[in-house]
């Protein structure tokens, strides 16, 4: 099993042009979840779905839509990249959710000039 | 936010030694879990343990939940060299609409020498 795997691992965009990072899992897990880590301030949940067609807004979701078409894709779009969206973006997934521990793919790392 | 604190954001210590992580949360909790992060990588989770616990062990890893302080701590005994990571605690909110989402404190670095 490859766990959970993003798309691509690194990332330049000028302001303004727009991406889709891609988040896969071959766990059959329920819920997944977009975090994003800066310096010093640990990660902060995005937005995150509980199955196949929901999705719901975390902590920060603003600039950033999400999709879950397909049980194991879990897509974060940015329509207008901003300097302030330069992170690392981290996609996870659990079973079921409340007891689960979450499985964290590898990260992307994004730049915004 | 209930964003976390952990305590030190920093610790170095020798081979061998034992390694204490600190956390302090701010609402109520189903659970805290804790994980580790090694350089440019992805968080892998260690260990966690429910509101209704106090102590858990899993290997060299001893996890204690006061829920009354609002605040965990781990300890990694005869810590090696690579254990050198960042560890994080992460709370799940007690609740019905939680779904899991974790909210993570800022992390510990600890450098472990040979």
């Amino acid at each position: 099993n490859a766990g959970v795997t993003q798309t691509p691992k690194f990332r330049v965009l000028k302001t303004g042009q727009s991406m889709t990072l891609l988040c896969a899992q071959d766990m059959n897990h329920e819920y997944m979840y977009w975090y994003r880590q800066d310096p010093g301030m640990g990660l902060r949940l995005i937005h995150y779905s509980v199955g196949e067609g929901t999705t719901a807004k975390g902590e920060v979701p603003d600039g950033y839509n999400v999709s879950r078409l397909k049980k194991q894709n879990f897509l974060l779009g940015l329509e207008s990249a901003a300097p302030s969206q330069t992170s690392v973006y981290f996609c996870a997934s659990s079973y079921l959710g409340y007891y689960n521990e979450q499985f964290f793919g590898p990260g992307t790392r994004l730049t915004v000039l | 936010s209930q964003q976390g604190e952990e305590d030190p954001q920093a610790l170095s210590i020798q081979e061998g030694e034992n390694a204490t992580m600190n956390c302090s949360y701010k609402t109520s909790i189903n659970n805290l879990q804790w994980y580790r992060q090694n350089s440019g990588r992805g968080l892998v989770h260690l260990i966690l343990i429910r509101s209704n616990e106090r102590e858990k062990h899993s290997g060299r890893l001893r996890v204690t939940l006061d829920t009354s302080k609002k605040s965990s701590s781990l300890l990694i005994t005869a810590s090696r060299a690579a254990d050198t990571a960042s560890y994080f605690c992460a709370t799940v909110e007690a609740g019905g609409t939680s779904y899991g989402k974790l909210t993570f404190g800022q992390g510990t670095i600890l450098t472990v020498h040979p």
